[in-house]
């Protein structure tokens, strides 16, 4: 079945650093995947999202690119801020299994000043 | 537009009490999902609805769990009788139509404590 698998944290960095969250998944059709990030006492709320292959999403500083060929989708920020300190959660959506959505385990990810 | 509401936000109950979750999806969407949050487990897709008939209950941990969308702006999901196994972060989300890339909207999430 579909799955997503993504890079176990915690992670913590300084401010300015650079962050990346790698992401890869397993599918029988041609998913669409998200970034889902997780605020302390917070829903879900969609960071960005990729429909098809070499897509970029991107939103607040954050990117990641739907690799077919490495079936990846990591997401990056060039430097980030103690308000980025959340949960991320990589996910897909595969349209030939049902419209659900496929969550990774999430990235904890803690900025400090 | 308020986005998805849930209530209440926290439960705190005792073993086998009846627990019901509720929540309201956004205007206009026909797809609403409950999912599950544990440390242990991660995010468990529990059931979802498309315009209010139930599509996939696969997730549902056991006959103690029922949800129900009486109509396109209310769902709840009921648990009887509870049991501390079941404590977790619940939350609703809905989404306006399964096109290709169609986002899901959660909510805040139910925190439900089972003593």
């Amino acid at each position: 079945g579909d799955s997503v698998t993504q890079m176990e944290g915690p992670v913590t960095l300084s401010e300015e650093a650079f962050l990346t969250i790698n992401c890869t998944y397993t599918a029988t059709g041609y998913p669409s995947l998200f970034w889902y990030v997780q605020y302390p006492g917070e829903g879900l709320q969609l960071l960005l999202k990729a429909t098809k292959a070499d897509d970029k999403g991107s939103n607040k500083g954050f990117e990641a690119t739907y690799r077919k060929e490495t079936t990846s989708f990591h997401l990056e920020k060039g430097s980030v801020q103690v308000s980025d300190s959340a949960v991320y959660f990589c996910a897909l959506i595969d349209v030939s299994n049902d419209y659900k959505l496929s969550f990774g385990a999430g990235t904890t990810v803690t900025v400090r000043a | 537009d308020a986005g998805v509401i849930q209530s209440p936000r926290h439960e705190v109950t005792e073993m086998g009490q009846e627990v019901t979750l509720r929540c309201k999806p956004i205007s206009g969407h026909d797809y609403l999902f409950w999912y599950r949050q544990t440390m242990m487990r991660g995010l468990e897709l529990l059931i979802y609805f498309n315009n209010n008939v139930p599509i996939d209950d696969s997730g549902m941990p056991e006959d103690r769990f029922s949800a129900k969308m009486p109509n396109a702006s209310f769902s709840t999901l009921k648990i009887q009788p509870s049991e501390p196994r079941d404590s977790a972060v619940y939350f609703c989300a809905s989404s306006g139509g399964q096109v290709r890339g169609s986002q899901q909207f959660f909510g805040p999430g139910t925190r439900l404590t089972v003593l």
